[in-house]
């Protein structure tokens, strides 16, 4: 039972360095979300997917770019990346959108900007 | 603005029940999220409300009243696996989650 993996799980940057973080999932899920969560904030969400070859911004879009060529996957992309995209970026899915259904996380990517 | 109000951090006893509030003011509604997140984890899914009253899933029971803008997650018979955060999520009326904080608790002995 993989349900949503993501990789890679650790990676340390340097400013202007461009990266791309890559979900996996294998429920055949329509929906998948990125979110990032910061120490005393709540999950933002970056941008999102309601099916392949969708994609939505969030909350907090700008900085990062996102495709959907695979119904299993979902890549998000940092072009150039900066100190204040540190964080711990989670990848979600769910079969029917957030109104009635939950969201299945992945582990989480760490990600360090210096 | 959209908020969502939970206490940053509680502690409670083991085999005691604690109750975590959630308070919010979003512009719609279309239902109200509980998760646990473990340290270093992802969140995982505990309970759904849309409708008010309570909602008893084991250990776990979730409390709505759409009138406040309140809600409260109850753990009963405390165990040390319930050390983790919880988060309140609130769907508003663009079917986009809204998220609180967390409420980091602490179970001790």
């Amino acid at each position: 039972n993989a349900g949503v993996t993501q990789t890679p799980k650790f990676r340390v940057l340097k400013t202007g360095q461009s990266m791309t973080l890559l979900c996996a999932q294998d429920m055949n899920h329509e929906y998948m979300y990125w979110y990032r969560q910061d120490p005393g904030m709540g999950l933002r969400l970056i941008h999102y997917s309601v099916g392949e070859g969708t994609t939505a911004k969030g909350e907090v879009p700008d900085g990062y770019n996102v495709s959907r060529l695979k119904k299993q996957n979902f890549l998000l992309g940092l072009e150039s990346a900066a100190p204040s995209q540190t964080s711990v970026y989670f990848c979600a899915s769910s079969p029917t959108g957030v109104d009635t259904g939950e969201l299945f996380f992945g582990e989480g990517s760490r990600l360090t900007v210096l | 603005g959209q908020n969502i109000d939970q206490p940053t951090e509680m502690t409670a006893t083991e085999g005691a029940i604690v109750q975590i509030n959630c308070t919010y003011q979003t512009s719609g509604f279309n239902g109200l999220f509980w998760y646990q997140q473990h340290a270093g984890e992802a969140p995982t899914f505990l309970s759904y409300n849309v409708l008010d009253g309570l909602e008893e899933k084991g250990r776990f029971s979730s409390f709505l009243s759409r009138s406040k803008g309140y809600s409260y997650l109850l753990l009963k018979e405390l165990q040390m696996k319930d050390s983790a955060s919880y988060l309140c999520a609130v769907s508003d009326s663009n079917y986009q989650l809204i998220w609180g904080a967390g409420t980091k608790l602490i179970i001790k002995p």
